[in-house]
């Protein structure tokens, strides 16, 4: 099966950095690339997401680029904004459709 | 329109005893989901559900979890008997499938397992 793997674990910005996240899938025939926000004993909510037949793609202050040659995605925050403090999780959409597999989680904490 | 929701939000038990958890999905979704999330880790699929049929299973551990989802909306999940290794939050998701990839979750039934 898929296997999708995500860093940093943890990542603290100042307020109005830059911060970026990076996942990296195994499966080839993988063709749909979501990230999902969860704030603390909140429910994960879809954020931004990309199909293998675009490379990149932005939504205001996020971003997420995909290289499908190298087999990796990366998630993009601008402005950080104290409201952007979140565990943030990447996802891979297998062979079976809407079957997803999701990173371990990258922490994010934003410094006032 | 209304979110997925699950119940209970917290439960407590002892080791080897039972517990179920329900999901009532977003109007219209044919599919759900069953995810595990362990303290730490992101979520991992126990089983999914396309209306009443079970579409994947294979990441469910038969000899203690089972899963229905009669007429093809509600559905429960039930431990049988728990273990500590159980603790986890249960998440349940659903999906339009054949319209939308996005899969909508629900607030989760946090388990501990003592």
């Amino acid at each position: 099966g898929e296997n999708v793997e995500q860093h940093p674990s943890t990542l603290s910005v100042q307020e109005g950095d830059s911060a970026v996240i990076k996942c990296t899938y195994s499966d080839s025939a993988s063709n749909y690339f979501p990230w999902y926000k969860q704030e603390l004993g909140k429910r994960p909510q879809l954020i931004i997401d990309i199909r293998s037949n675009v490379g990149e793609k932005k939504d205001q202050r996020i971003a997420v680029t995909l290289n499908k040659t190298a087999k990796h995605f990366s998630l993009h925050i601008t402005e950080t904004q104290p409201e952007d403090s979140a565990v943030y999780f990447c996802a891979a959409e297998g062979n079976n459709f809407n079957k997803f597999y999701f990173g371990s989680g990258t922490k994010l904490n934003v410094k006032p | 329109e209304a979110g997925v929701a699950q119940s209970p939000r917290y439960k407590i038990i002892e080791k080897r005893q039972s517990v179920a958890f329900w999901c009532n999905p977003i109007s219209g979704h044919a599919t759900l989901y069953w995810y595990q999330q362990i303290l730490g880790q992101g979520p991992k699929l126990l089983i999914q559900f396309q209306n009443n049929g079970v579409v994947d299973d294979s990441q469910l551990p038969k000899d203690r979890f089972s899963a229905e989802r009669l007429k093809g909306v509600d559905s429960t999940l039930k431990i049988q008997p728990a273990k500590l290794e159980d603790s986890a939050v249960y998440l349940c998701a659903s999906s339009q499938r054949f319209r939308s990839h996005e899969q909508f979750f629900g607030p989760g039934t946090r388990l501990t397992v003592l």
